[in-house]
């Protein structure tokens, strides 16, 4: 079964050291990825995706995401965190296949708490 | 571009009872779709739409209908409100072809009593 695993519920870093939220997923070939954001009592903002070519996606804010194949992750990380940072951190991905349905496959969410 | 709205932004429905939540895009984008938020299960596919007319159901869609006559709107219907379906709701848009990343509204948070 298709699916996305984020290990950790929730993420704590002190502000400015770097951080990493991790995804896993396990979709048939080569999915799109994505990672979205979600700031309380709000909708999700797309934060940045993979599609093809470089494994090293930069994103919005400062943030980047590694794509490693053989591994089906896709963490997502920061250089340095900042408290306007914390946030809950979802993980998606879409089968190429799925062609113009576009549907998107969610992690459980990762709740990132940046402590100054 | 207002992008995508949703309406109302709070509802309390009682048991049995029905409503429409309402999901509009100015962006004239052929892909519409809903899904639910429940704590500790991310996001989950209720019903989409590839354009209008169209539809078909997602990994969750017991309990509700949808419809899509215009490219604009894609309305949700919960047919007989259950404490089941207490969530937040939220409707997105993307082009079929392009950017493939969606786009999301506000939410509807409904509370079944």
């Amino acid at each position: 079964a298709q699916s996305v695993a984020q290990p950790e519920d929730q993420v704590n870093v002190a502000e400015g050291n770097p951080l990493t939220v991790k995804c896993t997923y396990s979709v048939s070939g080569n999915p799109y990825l994505f990672w979205y954001v979600q700031y309380p009592n709000r909708g999700l903002q797309f934060l940045l995706k993979y599609i093809t070519g470089d494994n090293l996606v930069k994103g919005s804010y400062g943030f980047e995401a590694e794509f490693n194949k053989s591994q089906t992750s896709f963490h997502l990380k920061k250089p340095s965190a900042l408290v306007s940072d914390s946030a809950l951190y979802f993980c998606a991905v879409r089968e190429r296949s799925s062609g113009n349905t576009g549907k998107l496959i969610f992690g459980q969410g990762t709740t990132l708490q940046v402590k100054p | 571009n207002a992008g995508v709205t949703q309406t109302p932004k709070f509802q309390v429905l009682k048991t049995g009872q029905s409503m429409t939540l309402q999901c509009a895009q100015d962006m004239n984008h052929e892909y519409m779709s809903w899904y639910r938020q429940d704590p500790g299960m991310g996001l989950r596919l209720i019903h989409y739409s590839v354009g209008a007319g169209i539809t078909d159901q997602g990994e969750v869609p017991n309990g509700y209908n949808v419809s899509r006559s215009t490219t604009e709107d894609f309305p949700l219907r919960l047919l007989s409100a259950a404490p089941s379906q207490t969530s937040v709701y939220f409707c997105a848009s993307t082009p079929v072809t392009g950017g493939y990343e969606q786009y999301f509204g506000p939410g509807t948070r409904l509370t079944v009593t």
